[in-house]
């Protein structure tokens, strides 16, 4: 059972155009933390967020920890083609002894020019 | 962040042999863990290993199947023994630092079994 879903599952869309990435769960999560992954490479960190209900932004990416620390969003504007890759979210999980992080079903964008 | 080398990158292995994946990286960390992705999937975690004991493992793997070793704090190996076509994937190493709970990957290794 994935703790995660994300949606859309995959997206195309043009240069230029706007898009949401949206990752949900029933499971309360210590931090949540948002990759890109490339054909051929390993995830690479974008970002995490802590606290419920906090907005963080990097250049055109906006991201949104849900206030019941949940769920989140990847907000992008005036994508590019540069930003085609697998977009994963992954959650943090403290079982008290331990930490682990799972990764969401992922969603894949293409933009074209 | 921290540099992870993972070897190796890829390998095509026949069904009923055995392949050791090693990780190494650059600095001390806490935490090391494998994953498994199917192409174009998302990542499935294998398990945890803890420096000097039994990895912990998720539901739907085990220990005869994946063996992993973590001898000390920057280095690890996973086993895939006795392998078939659906263990085809790409597995990868990843590493949380100290004092931190981000995670950083190794760029994986791809594996075909024929």
């Amino acid at each position: 059972t994935q703790l995660l879903e994300q949606s859309p599952q995959f997206l195309s869309i043009q240069e230029g155009e706007n898009l949401t990435v949206y990752c949900n769960s029933s499971s309360v999560f210590s931090s949540l933390q948002w990759y890109r992954q490339e054909p051929g490479e390993g995830p690479v960190l974008l970002v995490t967020v802590v606290t419920g209900g906090e907005v963080k932004k990097l250049k055109r990416l906006t991201f949104q920890f849900g206030d019941a620390r949940k769920d989140s969003s990847l907000h992008i504007t005036a994508a590019q083609p540069g930003d085609t890759g697998l977009y994963l979210c992954a959650g943090l999980i403290n079982t008290g002894t331990a930490s682990k992080l799972t990764f969401g079903t992922g969603t894949r964008l293409q933009v074209t020019l | 962040s921290a540099v992870i080398s993972q070897k190796p990158s890829r390998d095509i292995c026949q069904r009923g042999t055995s392949l050791t994946i090693q990780c190494q990286v650059d600095s001390q960390v806490t935490m090391m863990f494998w994953y498994r992705q199917q192409p174009g999937q998302s990542l499935t975690l294998i398990a945890t290993a803890n420096q000097g004991s039994e990895a912990t493992y998720e539901s739907g793997f085990v220990i005869d199947k994946f063996p992993i070793s973590r001898p000390n704090l920057t280095f690890s190996t996973l086993t895939v023994s006795n392998m078939s076509p659906e263990d085809s994937s790409i597995y990868l190493c990843s590493v949380v630092v100290r004092g931190r709970t981000e995670a950083f990957f190794g760029q994986g290794t791809r594996l075909t079994v024929v």
